[in-house]
C-alpha cells in the first residue's frame, strides 16, 4: 500500500532562518506531489506541484522553494524566513493529473515562525 | 476554475443524518465534483466525488441537483468522528490542481 511521510511533524524557527521540509512517498512510481500551505483558521493554499523529478511549477510567487531530487521525493525549502511563512504544510500526492484522480495528504508540518 | 460556495458552519447531533450543501452555480459540463473533508490537526482525505448522477461510497453520498447547479453531500449517521471541515471542490478537465475553499465546519453534538 501507499505512504506519505512528512517531516519534521513540528517546528520552531526564528526570522531570518532557512528551512527544509521533507516530503517522501511509497508504494508508488512517478507520482504528482504537491506542497500546500495552511495559515491559521484558512483555507488551504497550493504552492508548488510536480509531475516528474525536476520538473516544478509555483502557484504563488513567495520566498518558498520547492525540488524533486528523486521520484519519490519532494522538498519545500527557504533561505530566510519570514513571519507570514508560519502555517500548517502539507504535503500530497496522486497518481494521474486529471479531474477525477484523487489526492491523498500528507500527515503535515506545523511551523511556527517567531 | 468554477467556484463553490458553502454554509461556513453547520451542528447535527450524533446518529443522525447530515446534509451539507454546495452550490456551484458556474459549473461547466466538464467539472467533477469532489469532497473532501480535514479532521481537526490532519491533512485532508478524500470523500466522495462525482460527475452527474448521484453516488455512493462506504464513507458518504453525493447527491447532485439535475441542472448541476448544486450538490449535496449526505453522512447517513454521524458519529463523532466526522467533526471535521467539508471541502466541496470543482475540477475541470485535465485540472491536477485541488483549489480549496473555506469549507463548512462541521460539529457532531453527542
Amino acid at each position: 500500500s501507499q505512504t506519505i511521510h512528512q517531516w519534521p511533524a513540528t517546528l520552531v524557527q526564528p526570522v531570518g532562518s532557512p528551512l527544509s521540509l521533507e516530503c517522501t512517498v511509497e508504494g508508488t512510481s512517478n507520482p504528482n506531489l504537491y506542497w500546500y500551505r495552511q495559515a491559521a483558521g484558512r483555507g488551504l493554499q497550493l504552492l508548488f506541484y510536480s509531475v516528474g523529478i525536476g520538473q516544478i511549477s509555483s502557484e504563488v510567487p513567495q520566498n518558498l522553494s520547492a525540488s524533486r531530487p528523486q521520484d519519490r521525493q519532494f522538498i519545500l525549502s527557504s533561505k530566510k524566513l519570514l513571519l507570514s511563512d508560519s502555517g500548517f504544510y502539507l504535503c500530497a500526492w496522486s497518481v494521474l493529473s486529471s479531474s477525477t484522480d484523487t489526492q491523498y495528504f500528507g500527515p503535515g508540518t506545523r511551523l511556527t515562525v517567531l | 476554475d468554477a467556484k463553490t460556495t458553502q454554509p461556513n458552519s453547520m451542528e447535527s447531533n450524533e446518529e443522525e443524518p447530515v446534509h451539507l450543501p454546495c452550490n456551484h452555480s458556474t459549473i461547466s459540463g466538464t467539472d467533477y465534483i469532489h469532497w473532501y473533508r480535514q479532521l481537526p490537526s490532519q491533512g485532508p482525505e478524500y470523500v466522495i466525488h462525482g460527475l452527474t448522477s448521484n453516488v455512493n461510497n462506504r464513507m458518504a453520498s453525493l447527491a447532485i441537483a439535475e441542472d448541476r447547479k448544486s450538490s449535496t453531500l449526505i453522512l447517513h449517521r454521524a458519529t463523532l468522528r466526522d467533526a471535521a471541515v467539508y471541502y466541496c471542490i470543482l475540477r475541470g478537465f485535465g485540472n491536477e490542481k485541488l483549489t480549496f475553499g473555506t469549507g463548512t465546519r462541521l460539529t457532531i453534538i453527542p
